[in-house]
């Protein structure tokens, strides 16, 4: 079973603080590492993704860091804000197959607290 | 750029009655969309995987006559929730795939099954 294991579950970070959100994967065939912000009913909107070619990613205040060796990627929020304040989803897919189906974590509920 | 729609955003039906929800991709053809299934602090269960022109591909466990798929181009995909019980009441998103490993989400549809 294609797993991605996504950590903690829920997080609480004051404002200014940095936010950290961990990933870890088990299959070596994924190529394609994006994450997902979600707030209360509303879809998932694309982030910041990283392929495995590089170690870091950075766009504005998210940075993604890649560990391949690891199997291991994490989502840094820096300057937290309370506008932040959401569900964050990391997915891994393989790019070379068919149906770019998506296998995504559990989730992690963020709170920044003013 | 990447924009997929919902339509609607919201329904509450009768128990026994079918639903149809609509998902555009506004500015990209999608050859690939993806139809999830939300609960409450969940993550995103994938429901089936259409391609234009061609039969949805279903996920196990998720009944292919119950939740009808219909993709009839690049830029539209249907989801039609057929004889909907209580138990079909969840949070629907949609996604459409631009380029092979990229995929854009829809804003979601809220059903309500009374």
């Amino acid at each position: 079973q294609q797993q991605v294991k996504q950590s903690p579950q829920s997080l609480i970070v004051q404002k200014g603080g940095i936010s950290i959100i961990n990933c870890a994967y088990e299959n070596t065939a994924f190529d394609y590492f994006p994450w997902y912000q979600q707030f209360p009913g509303k879809g998932p909107a694309l982030l910041i993704a990283i392929r495995p070619d590089v170690s870091e990613k950075k766009e504005g205040r998210f940075t993604i860091s890649f560990n391949k060796s690891a199997k291991q990627f994490s989502l840094h929020i820096m300057d937290s804000q309370p506008g932040d304040s959401a569900t964050y989803f990391c997915a891994a897919t393989y790019s070379g197959g068919s149906n770019y189906k998506l296998t995504f974590g559990k989730g992690t509920l963020l709170t920044v607290n003013p | 750029g990447a924009v997929v729609s919902q339509h609607p955003s919201r329904v509450i039906c009768k128990s026994g009655t079918s639903v149809k929800i609509e998902c555009r991709s506004l500015d990209f053809q999608a050859t690939t969309m993806f139809w999830y299934r939300q609960f409450p602090k969940q993550s995103l269960m994938l429901m089936a995987t259409s391609n234009e022109g061609s039969k949805a591909t279903y996920e196990q466990g998720v009944e292919k006559d119950k939740f009808l798929i219909n993709h009839a181009s690049l830029t539209l995909s249907t989801l039609t929730v057929t004889s909907a019980h209580p138990e079909d009441s969840s949070f629907y998103i949609c996604s459409g795939a631009r380029v092979p490993d990229t995929q854009y989400f829809g804003p979601g549809t809220r059903l309500t099954v009374l």
